[in-house]
C-alpha cells in the first residue's frame, strides 16, 4: 500500500464548477496536511495545510480532514482554467514529508 | 527573504559521468529535503536533512547517490556514476521546523543520456 494515494486523474470539470480532489494516506500517526499545486515546469506550491478534523476555508478553497477514515480532501470552488495544474497531497510521516502522485485537474472554458 | 535556490537548473550528462546537484535552504531553515520527480511519478522522498545530521536516508536509491550538508547550510546530491534511470527533476525544499510546509526550489531537471 502507498503511503499517500491519489487518483491521478486526468480530472476535467468546466469553468465555474466545483473540483473535488481526493487524498488517502496509510500512517494513522499522521498529523499535518497539506495541498500544493504544481503548474507543468514548476515547483510545488503550497496552497493549503491541515492539522485537525473538519473543514478549513480559504477563499475558493476548502480542505477536508477525516482522521478516522485517513481521508484528506480538497475543494476549489468556481473552478478557474488558471486552476488547472496538478495537484499535491503531502502527509507528515513520522516527521518527513511524503506526497502522493498528484491529481491534474483541467478547468474547460 | 530569499527562497530556496538549486544549482543547476538543468544538467545533461552521459551515462557514467558524475553530476553535483546544490540547494541553498531559506536561511534558518534547519529541514533541508531531497525529493526526486521521473516524469508521471510521484514526488519521491530521498532524504531529509535536520541541520548537518541525515534524519532519514530511506529513500536514497542506491549508494551512487551521497548527499551531505556540512555546517547545516546547503547541501549537495551527488550521483556517481550515473546511470539512465537517474534522469528526472530533483526538487529541494526545506521549512523552519518539522510538520511545518515545505518551500520548494525550481528544481534540477537532469538528463542521463
Amino acid at each position: 500500500q502507498k503511503e499517500v494515494e491519489q487518483n491521478s486523474g486526468p480530472l476535467s470539470v468546466p469553468e465555474g464548477a466545483i473540483a473535488s480532489l481526493n487524498c488517502t494516506y496509510s500512517d494513522r500517526g499522521s498529523q499535518s496536511f497539506f495541498w500544493y499545486r504544481q503548474y507543468s515546469g514548476k515547483s510545488p506550491e503550497l496552497i493549503m495545510s491541515i492539522y485537525s478534523n473538519g473543514d478549513k476555508e480559504d477563499g475558493r478553497f476548502t480542505a477536508q480532514l477525516n482522521k478516522a477514515s485517513q481521508y484528506v480532501s480538497l475543494l476549489i470552488r468556481d473552478s478557474q482554467p488558471s486552476d488547472s495544474a496538478t495537484y499535491l497531497c503531502a502527509v507528515s510521516l513520522n516527521r518527513d514529508m511524503r506526497f502522493g502522485a498528484g491529481t491534474r485537474l483541467t478547468v474547460k472554458p | 527573504e530569499a527562497g530556496v535556490t538549486q544549482f543547476p537548473s538543468h544538467s545533461v550528462i552521459e551515462k557514467g559521468q558524475t553530476v553535483t546537484l546544490r540547494c541553498d535552504p531559506i536561511s534558518g531553515h534547519d529541514n533541508l529535503y531531497w525529493y526526486r520527480r521521473v516524469m508521471g511519478k510521484e514526488i519521491k522522498f530521498l532524504l531529509h536533512f535536520v541541520k548537518e545530521s541525515k534524519q532519514d536516508e530511506s529513500g536514497m536509491p542506491n549508494n551512487r547517490f551521497l548527499a551531505e550538508r556540512t555546517g547545516g547550510t546547503y547541501s549537495t546530491l551527488k550521483v556517481q556514476p550515473a546511470e539512465l534511470e537517474d534522469s528526472g527533476v530533483y526538487f529541494c525544499a526545506s521549512s523552519p521546523v518539522l510538520d511545518s510546509p515545505l518551500h520548494f526550489g525550481n528544481g534540477t531537471r537532469l538528463t542521463v543520456t
